[in-house]
């Protein structure tokens, strides 16, 4: 079984530009999360899809990040315009559908931002 | 507000010498207590959920426990490749997304 898988692994993008992480989940899990990690801290949510429906988006820091999974497959996070502070791994994580199913995470898109 | 509080920062091992990880824990309603295992430049790894105080799980070397206010994680004669970042996170009843420590760094040497 194929696991979570993130793209891509390292982006460095200067101060106001645009960047795209995408996140493909483990096949059949209707649950997606994206965290991320700056440095120094822990890890903390940013928002939780169920299929294509944003469940939770509590975490999300601000309006400069939209995320979308579109058809319940796949999902992308953009920042738009990066800021300093945005630099960090972002990690995309999947579960099934039922119950405390345990989330499964992928290896993470560190971003740099200049 | 979910608090998870790890202890130690770090923890450096000989081989074969057994020791306990923290995780303090407060939350509204726990549904689950989940323990993961992170190497460098990796995503956490899943090792295991605990659900109510008195439980425990196993897996070759670790073994995790929960009460009504923390888990540990115990480590009985651990190898090198024990060596990572052991990470605690709860999930409480109202949503289900994870609160995460700061981790705990482990380092075993042979």
């Amino acid at each position: 079984e194929a696991g979570v898988t993130q793209f891509p692994s390292h982006s460095v993008i200067e101060k106001g530009q645009t960047v795209t992480l995408r996140c493909d989940p483990i096949s059949g899990h209707d649950n997606l999360y994206w965290y991320r990690r700056v440095m120094g801290k822990e890890i903390k949510f940013l928002l939780h899809f169920v299929k294509e429906s944003k469940q939770d988006e509590s975490g999300m820091p601000n309006n400069r990040f939209l995320a979308e999974r579109t058809g319940g497959t796949y999902s992308t996070l953009k920042v738009q315009p990066a800021e300093l502070e945005d630099s960090g791994v972002y990690f995309c994580a999947s579960s099934q559908g039922t119950g405390n199913s345990p989330l499964h995470f992928g290896n993470g898109t560190r971003l740099t931002v200049t | 507000e979910d608090q998870v509080t790890q202890s130690p920062e770090a923890l450096r091992l000989q081989e074969g010498e057994s020791s306990s990880l923290n995780c303090s824990y407060t939350v509204s309603g726990l549904r689950g207590l989940f323990w993961y295992r992170q190497d460098p430049g990796k995503g956490p790894e899943f090792l295991f959920t605990l659900y109510s105080a008195g439980e425990e799980k196993e897996k070759e070397r670790l073994k995790a426990t929960l009460t009504k206010k923390e888990s540990f994680l115990h480590i009985t004669a651990p190898k090198p490749e024990d060596s990572a970042t052991y990470l605690c996170a709860v999930m409480d009843t109202g949503r289900r997304a994870l609160t995460f420590g700061s981790g705990t760094r482990l380092q075993v040497q042979p």
